[in-house]
């Protein structure tokens, strides 16, 4: 069974660029999560979906943080203008459904703001 | 608010030793607890996890995790460890009540196997 997937596994931007970081979930998994990581500490959940509805964005910050999740499969995290702060390990996670509580994680997305 | 506090930064145990990696928590209701393992540029890899029944719950790679209730604990032990163990480890809590299915994580414990 695949895994969670993401790209790119690596991004470098400067300040005040837009970056876009791709998830695809393990297949047959309902429910996404965004995660950001930062260094020495543990992930921090930006947004979950269940389905293609974003059901908790209280973390994500919206004026320049956005999300989606068409179809319910697929989900891309922008980030326009990114900050020097935005540096940071962007991670996706799936799981079954609401009822099943492991999450399962990518390898993530390291950010470099320069 | 749930959290989960990790005691140590750093564990450091000689190959063949057991090892403990500590984790406390607080939730309202019942807590579902988990343990993750991350190795250098990879992403979290599930481990084991705690709903209900049993406090001794056994996972990958040989590692068990003890529930204590009274104490609000759910350290990580292995009998035996490799020099492959040494990685950084997560503790995490989620409720199905108020905040359900958020996943709130520790700051993790980096573990050394010294062969």
């Amino acid at each position: 069974e695949a895994g969670v997937v993401q790209s790119p596994r690596y991004k470098i931007i400067e300040k005040k660029q837009p970056v876009a970081f791709w998830c695809n979930p393990i297949s047959g998994h309902n429910t996404l999560y965004w995660y950001r990581q930062n260094l020495g500490q543990g992930p921090e959940l930006l947004i979950r979906y269940e389905n293609e509805e974003a059901v908790d964005d209280s973390q994500l910050p919206k004026d320049r943080f956005s999300a989606e999740r068409l179809k319910g499969v697929d989900s891309t995290l922008k980030i326009q203008p990114a900050e020097l702060g935005d540096s940071a390990v962007y991670l996706c996670a799936s799981s079954l459904d609401v009822r099943g509580p492991e999450q399962y994680f990518g390898p993530g997305t390291r950010l470099t703001v320069t | 608010a749930q959290s989960v506090a990790q005691p140590e930064d750093q564990v450091n145990v000689a190959e063949g030793n057991p090892l403990t990696v500590k984790c406390t928590y607080s939730v309202s209701g019942n807590p579902y607890l988990f343990w993750y393992v991350q190795y250098p540029n990879r992403g979290l890899q599930f481990l084991l996890k705690y709903i209900t029944g049993d406090n001794l719950v056994k996972g990958s790679y040989g590692f068990e995790a003890e529930f204590n209730k009274s104490q609000t604990s759910f350290h990580l032990k292995k009998p035996s460890a490799l020099v492959s163990d040494s990685a950084l480890y997560f503790c995490a809590v989620s409720s199905f009540g108020g905040s359900a299915r958020q996943l709130t994580f520790g700051s993790g414990t980096q573990l050394t196997v010294l062969p």
